[in-house]
This record gives structure tokens, sequence and C-alpha cells, in this order.
């Protein structure tokens, strides 16, 4: 299947700090990307769905100005979680959608994760 | 999108077949049935979808029955690196569908 990357895979940062998350489709091209977290012990939530070329989707209840995501090209989008908090702690997953292979349904590819810690 | 209803957790001893069930009683005429998994501190990996008809790919069987109120995925013989959290998903599908996952379905398989 198709990979898709993130970068960086850990990052531990101090209250107050912005901190940026990319997300690449390596071997195809992804019109539409998401954005997940995942808390301990809990499911996925996605946060919002990124368009490539315009304003992404937020998800009821994420704050946009506080999680910035922009999707410039078709294989980048990245999310950037500004004025860090100590409950913005999370497993942040991106995944990628081959949206040019057509047909009525898409597989989601998605990345290996970026845990976030914020002292 | 239709809610799904996964058993909390489920253990398999090595060697033998996987059967994880969902319930999905309302689903709708265009939604597709999808089965991802997530190994600890992984992204999710997709394991297989269908619509009406059972499917089978290298990873595994979705039985989806007649009236589409509820799928089986079946893991022929189980390894060890099967262990994970198991999520049944019900999407519309199209280049813009989103995935809303449930709290899924820990899989331990056993020596």
């Amino acid at each position: 299947g198709a990979v898709v990357s993130q970068h960086p895979s850990r990052v531990i940062c101090k209250s107050g700090t912005s901190v940026k998350i990319e997300c690449r489709s390596l071997d195809f091209q992804a019109t539409t990307m998401f954005w997940y977290r995942q808390f301990p012990k809990k499911s996925l939530m996605l946060m919002a769905t990124s368009n490539e070329g315009s304003k992404a989707t937020y998800e009821q209840g994420v704050e946009k100005d506080k999680f910035l995501i922009n999707h410039a090209s078709l294989t980048l989008s990245t999310l950037t979680v500004t004025s860090a908090h100590p409950e913005d702690s999370s497993f942040y997953i991106c995944s990628a959608s081959d949206s040019i292979a057509g047909g009525p349904w898409n597989e989601q590819f998605f990345g290996p994760g970026t845990r976030l810690t914020v002292l | 999108d239709a809610k799904t209803t996964q058993p909390p957790s489920m253990d398999c001893a090595e060697g033998r077949a996987a059967n994880l069930p969902c319930n999905h009683s309302t689903i709708s005429g265009n939604e597709y049935v999808y089965w991802y998994r997530q190994i600890h501190s992984q992204g999710p990996q997709y394991i297989i979808h269908g619509l009406k008809n059972n499917e089978t790919n290298e990873m595994a069987s979705l039985i989806i029955t007649e009236d589409r109120k509820s799928s089986t995925l079946i893991l022929p013989h189980a390894t060890l690196r099967d262990t994970a959290v198991y999520y049944c998903i019900v999407s519309s599908g199209g280049s813009n569908y989103k995935l809303t996952f449930g709290k899924g379905t820990l899989l331990t398989v056993n020596p």
C-alpha cells in the first residue's frame, strides 16, 4: 500500500511554544488529508479535514486558531499546535486519501503518528 | 454515518481463526463497512472493506449479513503480531469521506 510519513515521530516542548508536525504522502498524491488526535487508551478523534489549496474543515470543538493546518501541496500537510499546553499532549496521526485513483471509495493511508509531550 | 458496536475485547489462540463481530444496524444503502486495526502506538492500518458481498484479501475475510446489519472480520490463522485494536467503521466513502473511530475490539492473540 501507499506510504504516509510523519515528522517528527516524537517531540517534547515547553508550555507556550508552538510545534509543527508534517504529514507527507510519499508515493501518491493526496488531495485530502485528515488529522486525528488520540489520548491514552482512547480512540482516534478526527480533528480536521485538509484539502489541498483550500482552508481546512474543522470538527466541532476543535479550535482552528490553536491547531493551524496548511495543505500547500498534494504531498504535504502540516499541523501547527500554537501556544501548546500540557493538555495538548497527545498522539497526533494524519491520514491521506489517494483520491486521484478514483472509484466510489478511497482508502485512507495512515501515518505512524507523532507523540507530543508538553511540559 | 451509522454507528457500530463491537465487543471491547477478545482472545484467540495463535494459529486459530479469529472472528471479530460488528453490529451496524442503522447502516444505509450507500455505506461501506471498513475494518482497520491499530497496533500499539502506531497509526491505523487498513484491512478490508465491503458493501454487500463478502470480501477476501491476503489479510482477512469480511462476511456481511444479507440485511447488512452486521459483519464479521475473519483472520484465518492469527499470529502474535495480529494483537491489536480492530475498528469496524461504516462510512459512505468518496474522496472526502470521514472515518469515525469507535472504541474497537482489543484482540489478544495468545501463544
